[in-house]
């Protein structure tokens, strides 16, 4: 099993729409999780980090954290086609170590 | 604020060379990490550095080696190259360990890596 694990796509969701990306991890004592986005090409930036179970949203962004499952997820309200890119799950295993899943590509349809 | 620079951004090298990749962390930023993405193995942790100690090592041979300076730059080296480190190396700085948001990574542009 994986560390950490999310479907690889493609996701294909249609402009507006909500996309919906999961993400699970093995490690039970994971404190710390986070999501990047990656555009082709170019190296991943941080779009949100989760440490509580529950929901954190910024803008049209929600991470979705449930510890007792072991599942992570990020939705994308209002889906726009600048949001096509490869999002990664991240678990933290120690101050700088992260453990990524092998990315959802994501591509918006106008 | 400048970002996180490596250099340099495209390199090609043949099998049996060696090669030093270079990372300057944000300013302020004391901790430096290195990973390393190829498509089948995704993005992989190679090491951490903190005060010019490295303090955490992924599961990579002893080929690929790194230090830090004083001054939080960072190298990293892997000697006697062979076709499978082709690969984007990528650093990623964040404040020291101890700090709020230590966790929290800054990704450089990387250095694309073909070995030949």
């Amino acid at each position: 099993q994986k560390e950490v694990e999310q479907n690889s796509g493609p996701l294909s969701v249609p402009e507006g729409a909500i996309a919906s990306l999961n993400c699970t991890y093995s490690d039970r004592g994971s404190q710390s999780f986070f999501w990047y986005r990656q555009y082709s090409g170019k190296s991943p930036e941080l779009i949100m980090s989760i440490y509580s179970n529950g929901d954190k949203e910024d803008g049209r962004f929600t991470a979705q954290l449930n510890k007792a499952s072991q599942y992570v997820s990020l939705l994308i309200r209002d889906s726009q086609p600048s949001d096509s890119a490869t999002y990664l799950c991240a678990v933290s295993q120690g101050a700088q170590k992260l453990v990524f899943g092998q990315g959802t590509r994501l591509t918006i349809n106008p | 604020k400048a970002g996180v620079t490596q250099t340099p951004r495209y390199l090609i090298k043949t099998r049996g060379q060696q090669v030093t990749l270079s990372c300057s962390p944000i300013s302020g930023h004391r901790s430096v990490s290195w990973y390393q993405q190829t498509p089948g193995q995704g993005l992989q942790f190679l090491f951490e550095y903190f005060s010019e100690t490295q303090r955490n090592k992924g599961n990579f041979p002893g080929r690929f080696s790194g230090r830090q300076f004083s001054n939080s730059r960072s190298e990293m080296n892997v000697s006697t190259l062979e076709l499978g480190d082709s690969a984007l190396y990528l650093c990623a700085s964040s404040l020291s360990p101890a700090a709020a948001g230590a966790n929290v990574l800054t990704f450089g542009a990387g250095s694309r890596l073909t070995v030949l």
